[in-house]
């Protein structure tokens, strides 16, 4: 398998520009989770989802950041309209629940740099 | 809620020499503890895990953990550091009954290792 797979690797934009993030979670992961990592702050969970339901969303910053998982293959994760202190690296994980295993697969996360 | 504690924002290490890495968590029931490893520029790895059963854990890369109720403590071990070990580590936890599906982050430990 492939694993989680991250799209773009880094994002070079201007405040006031929309950011989009991917994700494609590992095949069979029922479970999908957006965290942000910055020097400050360290990681935050953003949003998570549960069978491409979203569960839980407390952790999302404000309103500017959107997150969509219209299929069980894929996730985005949105911006807009972006600002300087969205920059960070972002990461995607995903799980398989209910096996006892709970082990979550990172991708290899998303530098995003906002000038 | 449920909170992890990293109290050491750096370890430093002469390779050759045992290594720990400190860790303390807080949930309102029982845990599932988790160590993961972020090499420069990588997406985070797991390392090791501790969900029941024997309290000292192995994982990978010849790194073990221990898993101490009455301390809340599950500090990352390893008898003899390499220099290629010096990275960002996290540990994690997650209230095995908690219906919820989160899990929480310290928040990292760098670890130098060196010649």
């Amino acid at each position: 398998d492939a694993g989680v797979i991250q799209s773009p690797r880094h994002e070079v934009t201007e405040m006031g520009q929309e950011v989009t993030l991917r994700c494609k979670p590992i095949s069979g992961h029922n479970s999908l989770f957006w965290y942000r990592q910055t020097m400050m702050r360290g990681l935050e969970l953003l949003i998570y989802f549960n069978n491409n339901v979203p569960i839980d969303d407390s952790g999302m910053p404000e309103d500017r950041f959107s997150a969509k998982m219209p299929n069980a293959s894929f996730s985005t994760l949105k911006i807009q309209p972006s600002e300087p202190r969205d920059s960070a690296v972002y990461f995607c994980a995903s799980r398989k629940t209910g096996t006892g295993n709970e082990k979550l697969f990172f991708g290899s996360g998303t530098q995003l740099s906002v000038l | 809620a449920q909170s992890v504690a990293q109290p050491e924002d750096q370890v430093n290490v002469a390779e050759g020499n045992p290594l720990t890495v400190k860790c303390t968590y807080s949930v309102s029931g029982n845990p599932y503890l988790f160590w993961y490893v972020q090499y420069p520029n990588r997406g985070l790895q797991f390392l090791l895990k501790y969900i029941t059963g024997d309290n000292l854990v192995k994982g990978s890369y010849g790194f073990e953990a221990e898993f101490n109720k009455s301390q809340t403590s599950f500090h990352l071990k390893k008898p003899s550091a390499l220099v290629s070990d010096s990275a960002l580590y996290f540990c994690a936890v997650r209230d095995r009954d908690n219906a919820g599906n989160m899990l929480t982050f310290g928040g990292g430990t760098r670890l130098m290792v060196k010649p």
